[in-house]
């Protein structure tokens, strides 16, 4: 079984300032985990994954995210807002399998970041 | 809570055949939209529907053709399967159009 569980369903920034969107999962298998971007009217984007390799994940537009395995947890961060970021972002978690697809997808409920100028 | 849900989770086709995806969105939510995400790719706009309407198509084939029903379930079918459509088939729903998207678990398709 897996879950996953965004914290906050929206979230208020300053442009220029960090930009933190929580995510905690439980799951029975060896995750992986991905953040999804969603601009208004847009599709979904990959913005950075995690699968078993290095912790500390850097992804596009310069977000990442860090796996914790003690805590459950691979929170999004960036140091400095954009009005760009602002959009839905998804957290979801997959079982890691050998081919490298997605036998079971689960996304988060969505966090909507808002960047004010 | 309920949740978006989708039928069958599995599915494995041959070339050339049928297949039918559904999904029933959450209650009291009138809005569906269908991804498809291949291997390694990032999820492809299909389709939407708000209140059994057409509202929006991104990438979808000629061969598919999806529609939404009065009880606000959506089916997606798809005819002459392609090697190519092997993939992760999810829907979301929303109250309202554009709104916030609920992703259901997805359904893989498979086809030999």
């Amino acid at each position: 079984a897996q879950s996953v569980t965004q914290l906050d369903s929206h979230v208020s920034v300053s442009e220029g300032t960090p930009v933190l969107l929580r995510c905690n999962y439980s799951s029975s298998y060896s995750p992986s985990l991905f953040w999804y971007v969603q601009h208004p009217n847009k599709g979904l984007q990959l913005l950075l994954k995690y699968t078993s390799a290095a912790t500390l994940v850097k992804g596009i537009n310069g977000f990442e995210a860090e796996f914790k395995k003690s805590e459950t947890s691979f929170h999004l961060t960036k140091p400095s807002a954009h009005m760009s970021d602002a959009a839905e972002y998804f957290c979801v978690v997959s079982p890691t399998n050998e081919s490298g697809g997605y036998q079971k997808v689960t996304f988060g409920t969505g966090t909507k970041l808002q960047v004010i100028p | 809570a309920a949740g978006v849900i989708q039928s069958p989770r599995h599915l494995i086709k041959e070339k050339r055949e049928t297949a039918t995806l559904k999904c029933y969105p959450i209650p009291r939510h009138d809005t569906v939209y269908w991804y498809q995400q291949g291997p390694g790719q990032d999820p492809q706009f299909l389709i939407s529907f708000y209140e059994k309407m057409q509202s929006d198509k991104g990438s979808i084939p000629d061969r598919f053709s999806a529609q939404q029903f009065s009880d606000y379930h959506s089916e997606l079918n798809m005819s002459s399967l392609e090697l190519g459509d092997s993939a992760l088939y999810f829907c979301a729903s929303s109250e309202g159009h554009p709104k916030k998207q609920y992703f259901g678990p997805g359904t893989r398709l498979t086809v030999t």
